[in-house]
């Protein structure tokens, strides 16, 4: 799988949008972005995935550059309950997913 | 859909015992993945089945560590004999081809060796 990196920890203010980076600059021509959050003591859920377009749903929306060297996923009006570990992951479609470290999102009321 | 199911959702068994993980994946889904979450070294994936058939058992971790998928509707992750640390949050997934929701994971099983 190609290497992502994503910051340890971020803080955003409940209302506010949360924007979460992940860079992915080894990613190869097939391999896709996904991202998963894992809210404490559950298993991870998946939100949202893309290839070269951006992307939306009723959870997210996903950005990726040009390049696709990088992404960034949105959270449009965080809550409290999005406080969770959010894992941003390149792998070909259908292959096994394998998580990194993720980011830690603290939602502040 | 129930999701994807597991059981126990606790167990606490002595070093030395043998443990047996289930799961229930989501009808119609073709794969089954085994992951365990520790804080130490986060979520790992040990092994994962394809129309009940294991392809990839790379991230079992030694040979105390079994899964079985007799059907395309139960699976189930053994550890003879078991060990302290193999206290961790294990999980199971499902997901199926060309699916547009990635995995479903089910509420993990907490095990805890003593």
């Amino acid at each position: 799988d190609a290497k992502t990196t994503q910051p340890p920890s971020m803080d955003c203010a409940e209302g506010r949008a949360a924007n979460l980076p992940c860079n992915h600059s080894t990613i190869s021509g097939n391999e896709y972005v996904y991202w998963y959050r894992q809210i404490h003591s559950q298993g991870p859920q998946y939100i949202i995935h893309g290839l070269k377009n951006n992307e939306t749903n009723e959870m997210a929306s996903l950005i990726i550059t040009e390049d696709r060297k990088s992404s960034t996923l949105i959270l449009p009006h965080a809550t409290l309950r999005d406080t969770a570990v959010y894992y941003c992951i390149v792998r070909p479609r259908d292959d096994k997913i394998i998580f990194g470290k993720g980011t830690r999102l603290h939602i502040l009321p | 859909d129930a999701g994807v199911i597991q059981s126990p959702r606790h167990e606490v068994t002595e070093m030395g015992q043998e443990v047996t993980l289930r799961c229930k994946p989501i009808s119609g889904h073709d794969y089954l993945f085994w992951y365990r979450q520790t804080m130490m070294r986060g979520l790992e994936l040990l092994i994962y089945f394809n129309n009940n058939v294991p392809i990839d058992d790379s991230g079992m971790p030694e040979d105390r560590f079994s899964a079985k998928m007799p059907n395309a509707s139960f699976s189930t992750l053994k550890i003879q004999p078991s060990e302290p640390r193999d206290s961790a949050v294990y999980f199971c997934a499902s997901s199926s081809w060309g699916n547009n929701y990635g995995y479903t994971f089910g509420s993990g099983t907490r095990l805890t060796v003593v």
